[in-house]
């Protein structure tokens, strides 16, 4: 079946440190990759996106590249801060009969002062 | 300023009462999706509908929850009767055909159920 697996949180780093939050999928077909970010107390919201093999998404200093040969969409910033605080959910989108979006589980990032 | 609006933003109710959630998609977009949110189950697709119509509800518990669309502004999900087990954050997000073909979601801030 079609799924997304992302690594388990909370995520804790201090300011300026370098983040990597791993996700990895499995498809049929071609899916579109995406990473959502959900505040506390909000709903989730497009981070990133890419939609086909070895485009790169970025936005906010957060990258991340659809790796197909290896099935990953891994999310990294060079220097996290406060403010990053969230949650991050991976996810995708199969372009076939009806557009289906499906989460990974959410990883929590903590980024102390 | 084009959001996706959810009523109400929080609801507590005793088990067995009938509740009712409402959501306004962006004006323009034709696929809403209902997704609900634990702890435990992380983001589970409830309900999605095109153009008004249900495409899958393969993820509702069919025996106590229904989602409709009245018409383009609205969708409602409801549960009748209510269980402790229900209780979540219920999120409505819609999206347009042109942004859909790439997945992008836009979500409603949610809505927050306690079942007593």
């Amino acid at each position: 079946g079609n799924s997304v697996t992302q690594m388990e949180g909370p995520v804790t780093l201090s300011e300026e440190a370098f983040l990597t939050i791993n996700c990895t999928y499995t498809a049929t077909g071609y899916p579109s990759l995406f990473w959502y970010v959900q505040y506390p107390g909000e709903g989730l919201q497009l981070l990133l996106k890419a939609t086909k093999a070895d485009d790169k998404g970025s936005n906010k200093g957060f990258e991340a590249t659809y790796r197909k040969e290896t099935t990953s969409f891994h999310l990294e910033k060079g220097s996290v801060q406060v403010s990053d605080s969230a949650v991050y959910f991976c996810a995708l989108t199969l372009n076939t009969g009806g557009f289906k979006t499906i989460f990974g589980a959410g990883t929590r990032l903590f980024v102390k002062a | 300023d084009a959001r996706v609006t959810q009523t109400p933003r929080h609801k507590v109710t005793e088990m067995g009462q009938e509740v009712t959630m409402r959501c306004q998609p962006i004006l323009g977009h034709n696929t809403v999706f209902w997704y609900r949110q634990t702890m435990m189950q992380g983001l589970e697709l409830l309900a999605y509908f095109r153009n008004r119509a249900p495409l899958d509800d393969s993820g509702m518990p069919k025996d106590r929850f229904s989602a409709e669309m009245p018409d383009a502004t609205l969708a409602t999900l409801k549960i009748q009767p209510s269980e402790p087990r229900d209780s979540a954050v219920y999120f409505c997000a819609s999206g347009s055909r042109t942004g859909i073909i790439t997945g992008e979601l836009f979500f409603g801030e949610g809505s927050r159920l306690t079942v007593l």
